[in-house]
């Protein structure tokens, strides 16, 4: 059972909007900024949203983040093919549970 | 462009430690504002923090796994290290490491990953 609730799945067709939802509590979401990460198929996580809204460099806009109180949610616009992939968010917790948690994880499926 | 390297056994018997060792290239260990950091992956499931550390050596380590972890690291080789002592089956998964900006969740880059099965 992960710290931070995540919808196992989701999905949209090519060209649809797509958000997916990361629910914490006061000692996480609600006082600590939130991360979010890209896993492609056999590959290493990668950052993909920073400080609850912030692209590294490289990342397209059609993602974002927002936050407010103890949920954060990661938006895909446009959706494309390669953003078949999962997505979880991660946040530093300042309960006995942390330092660090992350989701469970969301499997994005593009039909 | 700092590059982090996994490297280690791909097998490990059942109540003996996992070492691993990640490599950092393009960049210092020794710069400040960010830890070092393992995270792991069960097969086919989510990511779970491990631990944590600073060039200094002061570390932080997932509640859950702090009796078995120890995270060091050795400043001259740019290198830190992972051990899990008494490991089980349910140790096997795909060990990563990354760098980590100090007291955040905010992971990068990450190394490629490797896979650690433990079975006898």
């Amino acid at each position: 059972q992960s710290v931070l609730t995540q919808p196992p799945s989701a999905s949209g067709t090519p060209g649809q909007r797509v958000t997916i939802s990361c629910s914490g509590r006061s000692s996480n979401i609600g006082s600590n900024t939130v991360n979010w990460y890209q896993q492609l198929s056999g590959t290493a996580p990668k950052l993909l949203i920073y400080d609850n809204n912030q692209r590294p460099s490289g990342v397209p806009d059609r993602f974002s983040g927002s936050k407010s109180g103890t949920s954060a949610s990661l938006a895909i616009s446009g959706l494309q093919s390669e953003d078949e992939a999962d997505y979880y968010c991660a946040a530093w917790d300042d309960s006995l549970d942390g330092p660090v948690v992350f989701g469970g994880g969301t499997k994005l499926t593009v039909l | 462009q700092v590059q982090l390297q996994e490297s280690g056994p791909g097998l490990v018997k059942p109540s003996q430690t996992l070492s691993l060792t990640c490599t950092v290239s393009g960049g210092s260990i020794n710069s400040g504002g960010f830890y070092w950091s393992w995270i792991r992956q069960h097969p086919g499931k989510g990511l779970e923090w491990i631990g944590s550390i600073y060039f200094s050596g002061k570390t932080y380590y997932n509640p859950s796994l702090k009796s078995r972890v120890t995270i060091s690291v050795d400043t001259s080789k740019n290198q830190f290290y992972l051990k899990l002592s008494s490991v089980a089956a349910a140790d096997t998964a795909f060990y990563y490491c990354a760098r980590e900006e100090e007291y955040n969740s905010r992971f990068d880059p990450w190394g490629q990953g490797t896979l650690v099965t433990v079975s006898s």
